[in-house]
């Protein structure tokens, strides 16, 4: 197991556009969450899932954000009609869900630029 | 809500130098974990060391240890003998405990080890 995928590694696009970003968790890990960091802040939490459910959400994901995990594997990142605000790094993290205070494993990244 | 606070944006040392670097956070619950992370330039972050509230013994890790001061609420992290490749954004995370998931992390402080 390589750890955390994310891909793209990179995005530009245009604003109004819709993007979408994957992530491949550590296969062992039945939490995924998806986190969001601009430049010179820590991550701020937008959401995660254990298995293919999506327990808790982030008043930071707006109407135009959503999130999947169709079978509890990777999970994907879409973002509607984006804005500049938009422009972050976009992490991904996963955790075992028997290994309470074990902290994530977090993938490299998606950076987005809207232009 | 729980808060983490890093008071220190910047800090540069010189190789093989001890350096502290300061987190505290805000909590009204008792049961919880600490956590430090490393994002280097342009790379993943990855977890330095953790620590859970309940245990009074402070975490080492190698060259890394906290200071954890429950009543104070403040939790450093010490890195002795520094290395360049400690050059890195360090951010001091806080998770509570009982099933809860979300990481809340601080501001980060942007360390330098000079040669």
């Amino acid at each position: 197991d390589t750890g955390v995928s994310q891909n793209p590694r990179h995005k530009i696009t245009k604003r109004g556009q819709n993007v979408t970003f994957r992530c491949d968790p550590i296969s062992e890990h039945n939490r995924l969450y998806w986190y969001r960091q601009t430049l010179g802040q820590g991550p701020e939490f937008l959401t995660y899932f254990q298995n293919e459910a999506q327990l808790e959400k982030s008043r930071l994901l707006s109407d135009r954000f959503s999130a999947e995990r169709p079978k509890g594997s990777f999970s994907t990142l879409e973002i509607q009609r984006t804005e500049q605000g938009d422009s972050a790094m976009y992490l991904c993290a996963s955790s075992p869900a028997d290994r309470e205070g074990y902290g994530y494993t977090f993938g490299s990244g998606t950076r987005l630029t809207v232009v | 809500a729980q808060t983490v606070t890093q008071s220190q944006p910047e800090m540069s040392v010189q190789e093989a130098e001890t350096v502290t670097l300061s987190c505290t956070y805000d909590t009204s619950e008792s049961n919880y974990y600490l956590f430090w992370y490393k994002q280097p330039p342009s790379r993943q972050m990855i977890l330095v060391i953790r620590q859970e509230a309940y245990k009074q013994q402070n975490a080492t890790e190698n060259r890394f240890s906290v200071n954890f001061q429950k009543a104070a609420k403040s939790f450093s992290l010490k890195i002795s003998d520094s290395q360049l490749g400690d050059t890195a954004m360090y951010f001091c995370a806080f998770k509570l405990g009982q099933g809860a998931q979300k990481l809340v992390f601080g501001q980060g402080t942007r360390l330098t080890i000079n040669p």
